[in-house]
């Protein structure tokens, strides 16, 4: 089946450091879209890209659909920032969600 | 804009009961998902449906039955519950063909 790999599993960084987080998929996507969650909360949809480069605010996310992967960069990162992030991806037709088992990412003072 | 509602919030039952949750979209969206989230994991996919009365199986559909009755609704039912998944369970929606796919705010299961 179709499986999603995040890297790192864990990160850990200052206030105001650049954060990159990777997704990387075992088949082709058509579809692919990052999530953040706070502890205790639902998701969030942060980007929807499944294709090329794509920026919201501090947030940029690029997929290279024919190397199946895609990345988030979240650049001068705040406390606010802190929570967990997934990448989901859905191949043609298939209308089955896959989710990566997320990046936690923790920005300290 | 739109909205995903669940019900109820918070579900307390005990161990061997049949537990319903359910789940309002009004995005007039094609496609529903139930997902069950256990503490500090990723997001299993448990059923979808693409359409009403579609009903499709996911990775984690053995202990659970679903139904869509309408476009905007779609209920998951937990047929015996176990202590070993108390979990958070999350409802989404989206267009037909499209994974940009919105989340309902959960229902939280605990199984005594």
């Amino acid at each position: 089946g179709q499986q999603v790999q995040q890297s790192p599993a864990s990160l850990v960084l200052q206030e105001g450091e650049n954060a990159e987080l990777q997704c990387n998929f075992s088949s082709t996507a058509t579809q692919l879209q990052w999530f953040y969650q706070r502890p205790g909360g639902s998701l969030v949809s942060l980007l929807y890209n499944p294709s090329g480069t794509k920026h919201t605010g501090r947030l940029t996310s690029t997929t290279v659909t024919k190397e199946r992967r895609s990345s988030l960069h979240i650049s001068s990162s705040q406390i606010t920032d802190s929570g967990t992030y997934f990448c989901a991806m859905e191949r043609r037709g298939n209308e089955k969600i896959t989710f990566g088992a997320g990046t936690k990412l923790t920005i300290k003072p | 804009g739109g909205i995903i509602t669940q019900t109820p919030k918070f579900l307390i039952g005990q161990e061997g009961q049949k537990l319903t949750l359910k789940c309002q979209q009004n995005f007039n969206h094609d496609t529903m998902y139930w997902y069950r989230q256990d503490s500090g994991k990723g997001l299993r996919l448990i059923y979808y449906s693409i359409t009403e009365n579609d009903l499709q199986k996911g990775d984690l559909s053995e202990g659970y039955d679903a139904s869509r009755e309408k476009k905007s609704s779609f209920s998951l039912t937990v047929t015996s519950a176990q202590k070993n998944e108390m979990a958070v369970f999350l409802c989404a929606s989206s267009r037909l063909g499209g994974v940009e796919q919105y989340f309902g705010p959960g229902t939280r299961l605990t199984v005594l």
